[in-house]
């Protein structure tokens, strides 16, 4: 029962390298969404998808992208890291429009990520 | 701009003490305000409310939502050590289903 998987734990990258955080579930949830998390901070919404081929910015975009070719698997790619991107990501799935009635988003463990 | 906002950012507490969260929000097309427990890792699902006045409860825990004055709050009554955690408010819109989340009131229960 994996539910949703992020991978890796933890990273460290250098200023202007590239990464791929990995998303996958197993859930058949339809919706899905990345969020940044700061020290002493809320989530921010950074994109989402409410289905394959389908995704949007959130709150947050700048410095990402994402692309859902299927139902399970959400990755999210950060080009030319920055400092600023220092933060851990989760990964949330919904699914659907009865899920957030009866469960709420279900998160992963948490992308560490430190830019240095 | 839709906000939510939490109050205290943090609470010391010692065991067997009430404490009360409170968030408040403005967010258009709202749908529906859920609260989290964060420990360690990631967020895990305590409660979601939509209508306003009716009490959610689940042991020691409960929440009430204001629709009208754009409030809730959880409270925890008999706290343990293990009720110590951030506690995350967040504001789900009915457009997409995302949410706005505050940033959280972080407890700590003392034996």
């Amino acid at each position: 029962n994996a539910g949703v998987t992020q991978t890796p734990k933890f990273r460290i990258l250098k200023i202007g390298q590239s990464m791929t955080l990995q998303c996958a579930q197993d859930m058949n949830h339809n919706y899905m969404y990345w969020y940044r998390q700061d020290p002493g901070m809320g989530l921010k919404l950074i994109y989402y998808s409410v289905g394959a081929g389908i995704t949007d910015k959130g709150e947050v975009p700048n410095g990402y992208n994402v692309s859902r070719s299927t139902t399970e698997d959400f990755p999210l790619r950060l080009e030319l890291a920055a400092p600023s991107q220092t933060s851990v990501y989760f990964c949330a799935t919904l699914r659907g429009e009865g899920g957030l009635t009866l469960y709420g988003y279900t998160f992963g463990s948490g992308t560490r990520l430190t830019v240095v | 701009e839709d906000k939510v906002v939490q109050s205290p950012l943090s609470l010391v507490v010692h065991e067997g003490d009430t404490v009360t969260l409170n968030c408040s929000y403005e967010v258009t097309n709202f749908r529906s305000l859920l609260w989290y427990k964060q420990e360690k890792k990631a967020p895990t699902f305590l409660f979601m409310l939509t209508s306003s006045g009716i009490e959610k409860k689940s042991g020691r825990l409960s929440s009430i939502l204001d629709k009208k004055e754009l409030f809730s709050i959880l409270n925890i009554t008999a706290t343990q050590t293990g009720d110590s955690a951030v506690y995350l408010c967040a504001v789900a819109n009915l457009n997409n289903n995302d949410m706005r989340f505050g940033a959280g009131t972080r407890l700590t229960v003392k034996p």
